[in-house]
């Protein structure tokens, strides 16, 4: 079957560095993207990678490696607002989008 | 307005009751969608319009119905329901449909109650 797995939960500090993990396991590969969602609220894109590399934008970027699966999103210089739940999906062969569970960002001061 | 508004933002409904959400884009997409989103779990894709035509459907129960009048307009009527169909709907829109490379632009979302 096709999964996505991401951390349930984690925790940083107010001005410091959190990288959360996507790891894949689908039938095919046509781009991933991430999305962020606060409570409540309705998730909104944060990046879409298709090939192998860093892709930055502003604070955010965003990893992707397609030989292992894998995606992180990297979010620095943290503020309380970036306090929510990051998805991660992935586009398989049929273009169908196949979601995380999600991970919830707590930031503390 | 701008995006996509959905109404309404919260609903309790009887498992007798037959109710409406609505879901209105502004972007001048030409897909739109039904996701259901439950505590903890994935995301899931209940029904795809892709210049009106339905082009997707998840296997959900016909107590859901979908009905997308105009490529702006997305109606889901829920009659009969059961309180596990509580959750979170979320209504999206994206450029080009499930093969185009565009992100998914999502309402507030209903929050629905079954009791």
């Amino acid at each position: 079957g096709q999964n996505i797995d991401q951390p349930t939960e984690m925790t940083a500090t107010e001005g410091a560095i959190v990288q959360i993990n996507c790891t894949y396991q689908t039938s095919g590969f046509n781009g991933l993207f991430w999305y962020q969602q606060h409570a409540g609220e309705a998730p909104t894109f944060l990046s879409y990678n298709v090939l192998d590399g860093l892709e930055e934008k502003g604070r955010f970027s965003s990893f992707l490696s397609r030989s292992k699966g894998y995606s992180y999103l990297l979010l620095k210089e943290l503020q309380m607002k970036d306090s929510a739940s990051y998805l991660c999906a992935v586009r398989d062969s049929n273009y169908q989008l196949i979601w995380g569970a999600g991970t919830k960002l707590i930031i503390k001061p | 307005e701008t995006g996509v508004t959905q109404t309404p933002r919260h609903l309790v409904m009887g498992m007798t009751n037959k109710k409406s959400l609505k879901c209105e884009q502004h972007l001048g997409h030409n897909a739109m969608y039904w996701y259901k989103q439950s505590a903890k779990k994935p995301l899931e894709l209940m029904f795809v319009y892709n210049f009106k035509e339905q082009t997707e459907n998840n296997s959900v129960p016909s107590r859901f119905s979908p009905e997308c009048p105009n490529s702006s307009h997305l109606f889901l009527h829920l009659h009969t329901l059961q309180p596990e169909d509580s959750a979170l709907y979320l209504c999206a829109s994206s450029q080009d449909g499930l093969g185009g490379s565009s992100p998914l632009h999502f309402g507030n979302g209903t929050r629905l109650t079954v009791t």
